[in-house]
């Protein structure tokens, strides 16, 4: 039972110009949601978190939206470098436990 | 396909007592990676598993000891628990290529509580 889906497996986007990623998710019981980074061959990095009491929080280059009447969250990069290609993992939680997360999506970023 | 299974969901133990997790990959993969999410933080490598072998260890006591089975599963065990082990441990399994993950997949995770 998938309650977080990234639709979109993969997403190219042009050096400078805004990559938004999305995630969608089923239990209106998550209350905090989490975007991680991965590298080929490496971990997940943690990279920006939202509790369900708010609907954007911003970090550099890097801003959630999360819209809980739609159930949908959004992960905006602008502008987007050539180092920002990695796999990025939707995530959400109730109380921050039995953490859920997405597929990923491969982001590409074309110099 | 079931994905990645962590049993147990929850856990409470007491200071000093030993803790086993276990982790399912998902069908294709043959590569299990532990992680520890303390409250508020971001996944903390512990290690990787891989043809019954570790094959890369994040920086964490000798307490955190793990195994994985002929049909890629995977436990995880740290003796002589403190309480600043409480934390959500992840696993994520994986089909590794020419030293690469594939298809990287993470479990619900196993929520320990010690006290």
């Amino acid at each position: 039972d998938q309650q977080v889906k990234q639709n979109s497996p993969s997403l190219s986007v042009q050096e400078g110009r805004i990559s938004i990623l999305n995630c969608d998710y089923t239990n209106s019981m998550f209350d905090y949601f989490l975007w991680y980074k991965k590298y080929p061959a490496e971990g997940p990095t943690f990279l920006i978190s939202i509790s369900s009491i708010k609907d954007k929080n911003e970090d550099g280059r890097f801003t959630v939206f999360l819209n809980k009447s739609a159930k949908h969250l959004s992960l905006h990069i602008v502008p987007s470098q050539p180092g920002d290609s990695a796999v990025y993992f939707c995530a959400a939680s109730q109380n921050n436990n039995d953490m859920r997360f997405g597929a990923g999506t491969r982001l590409t970023v074309k110099p | 396909d079931a994905g990645v299974t962590q049993s147990p969901t929850h856990l409470i133990k007491t200071r000093g007592q030993q803790v086993t997790l276990r982790c399912s990959p998902k069908s294709g993969h043959d590569t299990v990676s532990w992680y520890q999410q303390a409250l508020g933080q971001g996944p903390q490598f512990i290690f990787q598993y891989y043809e019954e072998e570790e094959r890369q260890r994040g920086n964490f006591p000798d307490r955190f000891s793990g195994h994985q089975f002929p049909n890629y599963s995977s436990e995880l065990n740290v003796n002589a628990l403190l309480l600043g082990d409480s934390a959500l441990y992840l696993c994520a399994s994986s089909l590794l290529v020419g030293g690469t993950d594939y298809g990287y997949t993470f479990g619900s995770g196993t929520r320990l509580t010690v006290v």
